[in-house]
């Protein structure tokens, strides 16, 4: 069976430093990879998505980044975090392949970023 | 317009029926789905429709889809205390890349 995981669960970070949340994916390959953030009170925001290797689109325009060096790793960034960066970060899965995807998204249990 | 519409809040007593509506955007949508979001975690698949269905039902669960009017909905039946949690509807937009695009949820909150 496939598995998300998510690290950390929470961070607190001050303004201007540096960012790296990880998420991995088990059990299957060559899945299409995304970030959603949840800002309190709000809906999820997708802010990045990849359909494999290298491959990163980005949905918002802001100071954060994304990366898969991995087949199953995807990873969200900041150079400087700022105070309006706080939110719930989830990472998904789904199925990946040609066509229409018909595959639901997979949530990690997500991380809690406080920026101080 | 461009959102998926979800009321923000339902009350409903321990026991009785719940129901949470959804308007979405894209006729076009193959898959519309609801997710449940209990305090602190992750978005857990509940159930999904395909489109060319009216109606699905999974237990406590039933989903109606009318296509018409855009327009999905979740009823729980018998509703418990561990249900109490956010509701999210998702379509698919196959003319957007096939992104799964989010309401911002329902609160569905039981009263004893």
């Amino acid at each position: 069976s496939q598995t998300i995981h998510q690290w950390p669960a929470t961070l607190v970070q001050p303004v201007g430093s540096p960012l790296s949340l990880e998420c991995t994916v088990e059990g299957t390959s060559n899945p299409n990879l995304y970030w959603y953030r949840q800002a309190a009170g709000r809906g999820l925001q997708l802010l990045f998505y990849s359909v494999g290797i290298g491959q990163i689109s980005s949905e918002v325009p802001q100071n954060l980044s994304a990366s898969r060096p991995q087949d199953r790793q995807f990873i969200l960034s900041s150079k400087k975090l700022l105070l309006s960066d706080s939110g719930f970060y989830l990472c998904a899965w789904a199925r990946g392949g040609q066509g229409i995807n018909n595959s639901p998204l997979h949530f990690g249990n997500g991380t809690r970023l406080t920026v101080t | 317009g461009e959102d998926v519409e979800q009321s923000l809040f339902l009350s409903v007593r321990e026991g009785d029926s719940s129901v949470i509506n959804c308007t979405y955007t894209d006729s076009s949508s193959t898959y519309l789905y609801w997710y449940k979001q209990e305090p602190g975690a992750g978005l857990q698949l509940l159930t999904y429709i395909f489109s060319n269905m009216d109606m699905k039902q999974d237990q406590r669960l039933t989903v109606l889809l009318n296509k018409k009017d855009k327009h999905l909905s979740l009823r729980i039946a018998d509703t418990q205390t561990g249900d109490s949690a956010i509701y999210f509807c998702a379509e698919i937009r196959p003319n957007r890349d096939d992104k799964i695009i989010f309401g911002k949820g329902t609160r569905l909150h039981i009263l004893p």
